[in-house]
């Protein structure tokens, strides 16, 4: 069965600092996908970034980069240069291409203080 | 362009009463999900249906039931809530070539349900 752990639940920097959000993942399959979605406090949820696991591929998409290690079954998000509006509860999410299902982890707590 | 619409977006609900809500989308997909949301729980789904007329189990499907009697909705039933039923309510879709579809999902709003 799938599954994905978000260690940190809750994590507060200071405006300006790297943040880095980890997610750890289990899977029996070989192909999978892994998402990443943001929830500001409006409530809403926020598609951020979808790698298959094939691609290994570090992305950078402005101040948000995100680090696939297959060998630690890893997809980390790092935050560069944090601001105010980065806060919110970010999950990570992992669908096999056998299965129907999204799966989420737990969500981490992001607070950015001014 | 709407995408995912929830309704309603609020209400309470004594122990025992039942309701119903509603999930509609205009994107033509064929999957679509309900997962609610509790503190610390992440999001845990209930039931999803890979298209009109069918329907599955998640993970808590326990006092929900469902129906897709049409392909763009997707109807989350309680028919005798409870306090643990407390809790913010997401529907979602999902499209693309692919059996099962490998996208993202395209989220609603929420619902937030308060059951005394």
């Amino acid at each position: 069965a799938q599954k994905v752990t978000q260690a940190q639940t809750e994590i507060s920097v200071v405006e300006k600092e790297d943040v880095t959000l980890d997610c750890v993942y289990e899977t029996r399959d070989t192909t999978y996908y892994l998402f990443w979605y943001k929830q500001p406090p409006s409530g809403e949820l926020v598609f951020l970034i979808r790698r298959n696991s094939f691609d290994e591929q570090n992305e950078i998409s402005g101040r948000y980069s995100w680090n696939f290690q297959k060998s630690t079954s890893s997809f980390n998000f790092t935050i560069t240069a944090s601001q105010v509006v980065d806060s919110a509860v970010y999950f990570c999410a992992l669908t096999e291409t056998s299965g129907s299902r999204l799966t989420f982890g737990e969500g981490t707590q992001l607070t950015v203080n001014p | 362009n709407a995408g995912v619409t929830q309704t309603p977006k609020f209400r309470v609900l004594k122990t025992g009463q039942s309701m119903t809500l509603l999930c509609a989308q205009d994107m033509n997909h064929e999957y679509m999900y309900w997962y609610r949301q509790d503190p610390g729980m992440g999001l845990r789904l209930i039931h999803y249906s890979v298209g009109e007329g069918t329907t599955a189990k998640g993970e808590v499907p326990d006092g929900y039931n469902v129906s897709r009697l049409k392909k763009q909705n997707f109807l989350l039933g309680l028919e005798s809530a409870a306090p643990s039923q407390t809790s913010v309510y997401f529907c979602a879709s999902r499209g693309g070539s692919t059996r099962p579809p490998t996208g993202e999902l395209f989220f609603g709003e929420g619902s937030r349900l308060t059951v005394l």
